[in-house]
């Protein structure tokens, strides 16, 4: 039974097309993220949201618009792809405790969706 | 901005030898994690560290938070093969979470 379930896994595109990727969590959490993981594996924060609420928006393209219809989805959708784009994108989920509890933000991650783009 | 450093960033490690990874940070922070990825996988969580002074160990890995000297340690003892992955700590930055550069680890037979 998948907890942070990602589609689809691989993404093959021409440059300048438009496309989603779909993220979805049975965990119960309140929190969702999408993060980017370039060639060389480094890591990043991209949108977090909490219960639908966009809370963490870093500095990436407007091309890139992430969309929570209720807070076990988080979808992202890029629009007029680039090479740069290539990558593989991460979904994660958290639940929130308060400080100091075992558990803490402790993030659970999706398989991937890796997306090429041509 | 928080920064997140591992070093080193590559370790070829012989069996049953001991190992240590280094996690440092820049900024004050109330939790620090390790994840391990294996190649074409995803992040899997290690250890949570929520205090100074914490340490924790499952296997032959343990973790240690120094959060005086905004260090954390990933050691490994008498490596074995099926450590092979890459191994990220992250630290906790307000709503987020920054991940270090990741620490790949290969284990000769």
């Amino acid at each position: 039974d998948t907890a942070v379930s990602q589609t689809p896994k691989y993404l093959v595109t021409q440059m300048g097309n438009d496309k989603s990727i779909k993220c979805e969590q049975n965990l119960g959490h309140d929190t969702m993220y999408w993060y980017k993981q370039d060639s060389k594996k480094f890591l990043k924060i991209m949108f977090s949201y909490n219960n639908k609420e966009l809370i963490i928006n870093e500095t990436v393209p407007n091309r890139f618009s992430p969309k929570s219809p209720d807070k076990a989805h988080l979808n992202l959708h890029i629009n007029s792809l680039e090479l740069g784009d290539s990558a593989v994108y991460f979904c994660a989920s958290s639940q929130d405790y308060p400080a100091g509890l075992q558990g803490a933000n402790v993030l659970t991650f999706g398989a991937g969706s890796r997306l090429t783009v041509l | 901005e928080l920064k997140v450093e591992q070093n080193p960033l590559f370790l070829s490690m012989q069996e049953e030898k001991n190992y240590t990874i280094y996690c440092n940070y820049s900024t004050t922070s109330d939790r620090l994690y390790w994840y391990r990825q294996d190649p074409g996988k995803s992040l899997e969580s290690l250890f949570v560290l929520l205090s100074n002074g914490a340490v924790k160990q499952e296997g032959r890995l343990m973790a240690s938070l120094d959060t005086k000297a905004r260090l954390s340690t990933l050691h490994i003892t008498a490596a074995v093969h099926d450590l092979s992955a890459t191994y990220f700590c992250a630290v906790g930055y307000g709503n987020k979470l920054v991940f270090g550069a990741g620490t790949i680890l290969r284990v000769k037979s």
